[in-house]
């Protein structure tokens, strides 16, 4: 089925230095959204992006993360800077319509050290 | 309120018996439910969903049940293998905002 493909898909990286998480969401999908998913722990909700736009960020989405998807391209989750409690696996995700049918990308693995 | 409680969080059962796992809300005004399955490393991948205009739906080995007046739904396997062994999510949502709220999920081991 369609795909949505996350790059990288392990990150380590200094504290304090920036990282952007890039994802690829489903060609014909609307929506998007970051979830953040500690080993082992529920999923939890970070921001979703429709057109252009942040519909709805989370206490989880702190001033240093920020979002965008430059004409249609990759849908970005940037940090800047780094700390240490940000070391998760990131799940993008796309969907058509408003809650239908969520596709899920593989995460990127962040680690901060 | 925005909670999705789950229970249990571990589940062992024998391969061939059925597994059953409970998820309940707090706002009655969610109306969409979907369960994945995540494997280790792996993404979750819906397995099944219900909306709140139904109570009960079936596919493949797996019902989902829907209890709007006591804000409680339901997965339920039956005749598990040692393949449904993974961690469970249920989720709910509503029209009006645009995110999943999320259980805490179920570790479901298949014995065999």
């Amino acid at each position: 089925g369609p795909k949505v493909l996350q790059i990288p898909s392990h990150q380590i990286i200094d504290m304090g230095q920036m990282v952007t998480l890039n994802c690829d969401p489903v060609s014909n999908h609307l929506y998007f959204y970051w979830y953040k998913q500690i080993l082992g722990q529920q999923m939890e909700f970070l921001v979703n992006f429709y057109n252009g736009k942040v519909m709805e960020k989370s206490k989880l989405f702190k001033d240093q993360f920020s979002v965008e998807r430059p004409d249609g391209s990759y849908f970005t989750l940037k940090i800047q800077p780094t700390a240490l409690e940000d070391s998760a696996v990131y799940f993008c995700a796309s969907s058509l319509g408003q809650n239908s049918d969520y596709t899920f990308g593989s995460g990127t693995r962040l680690l901060v050290i | 309120g925005e909670q999705v409680e789950q229970l249990p969080s571990i589940l062992r059962v024998q391969e061939g018996s059925s597994a059953s796992i409970n998820c309940t809300y707090e706002n009655s005004a969610s109306n969409y439910f979907p369960w994945y399955k995540q494997e280790p490393g792996e993404n979750p991948k819906l397995i099944i969903d219900i909306r709140s205009n139904m109570e009960r739906k079936q596919t493949q080995g797996l019902i989902v049940l829907l209890d709007k007046k006591a804000k409680r739904f339901s997965l339920h396997i039956t005749d598990t293998q040692p393949g449904d062994s993974a961690m469970y999510f249920c989720a709910g949502t509503m029209d009006s905002n645009y995110q999943l709220i999320w259980g805490s999920g179920t570790k479901l081991i298949i014995k065999p």
